[in-house]
């Protein structure tokens, strides 16, 4: 069966610090990755997707990044953090052919 | 992928059904209606989805219309534990990209 991990579940980072969040899958090959923002009590909305290794798509220009340096892996990075970048982060894949989105558990992330 | 548009609340008494109403009036051909449910600080938990007929599993029923524009989800006999926020989106995850709306809280009262 198919598997996300994400880590950490929270994170308190300072303004102007680095962050990296990763995610991996396990019981699937070349799946569709995804990464949302959750802002408190509001919908997600997606930062990146990727449909294959280092093929990065990105929906709203800002202060993030994302990687896909393996096949199940995806990072989801910044070189310094606003207050703006914080929420609720949350990962997702996606096998293709209309299959289902799945989600991780998600990082709350608090950005002071 | 399409808009969707959801009311931003509904109640349902314990043990009653509980209907939740979508519409994605702009969708295209090839994209799937799909379902989500959020209880508070939890990854969304996919529920369903359909493409035109009605879909039926051990936690709800899809029934989409037959012009493919609106949809509604059915919780038949609702829980306490049922208590969500529910998501409806449209989208064809082949394309890749997809977007959720602000979906619908969903109180369950006893």
């Amino acid at each position: 069966s198919q598997t996300i991990h994400q880590w950490p579940a929270t994170l308190v980072q300072p303004v102007g610090s680095p962050l990296s969040l990763e995610c991996t899958v396990e019981g699937t090959s070349n799946p569709n990755l995804y990464w949302y923002r959750q802002a408190a009590g509001r919908g997600l909305q997606l930062l990146f997707y990727s449909v294959g290794i280092g093929q990065i798509s990105s929906e709203v220009p800002q202060n993030l990044s994302a990687s896909r340096p393996q096949d199940r892996q995806f990072i989801l990075s910044s070189k310094k953090l606003l207050l703006s970048d914080s929420g609720f982060y949350l990962c997702a894949h996606a096998a293709g052919d209309n299959s289902p989105l799945h989600f991780g558990n998600g990082t709350r992330l608090t950005v002071t | 992928d399409a808009k969707t548009t959801q009311p931003p609340s509904m109640d349902c008494a314990e043990g009653r059904a509980a209907n939740l109403p979508c519409n994605h009036s702009t969708i295209s051909g090839n994209e799937y209606v799909y379902w989500y449910r959020q209880i508070h600080s939890q990854g969304p938990q996919y529920i369903i989805h359909g493409l035109k007929n009605n879909e039926t599993n051990e936690m709800a029923s899809l029934i989409i219309t037959e012009d493919r524009k609106s949809s509604t989800l059915i919780l038949p006999h609702a829980t306490l534990r049922d208590t969500a926020v529910y998501y409806c989106i449209a989208l064809n995850t082949n394309a890749g990209k997809s977007t959720f709306g602000d979906g619908t809280t969903l109180t369950v009262k006893p």
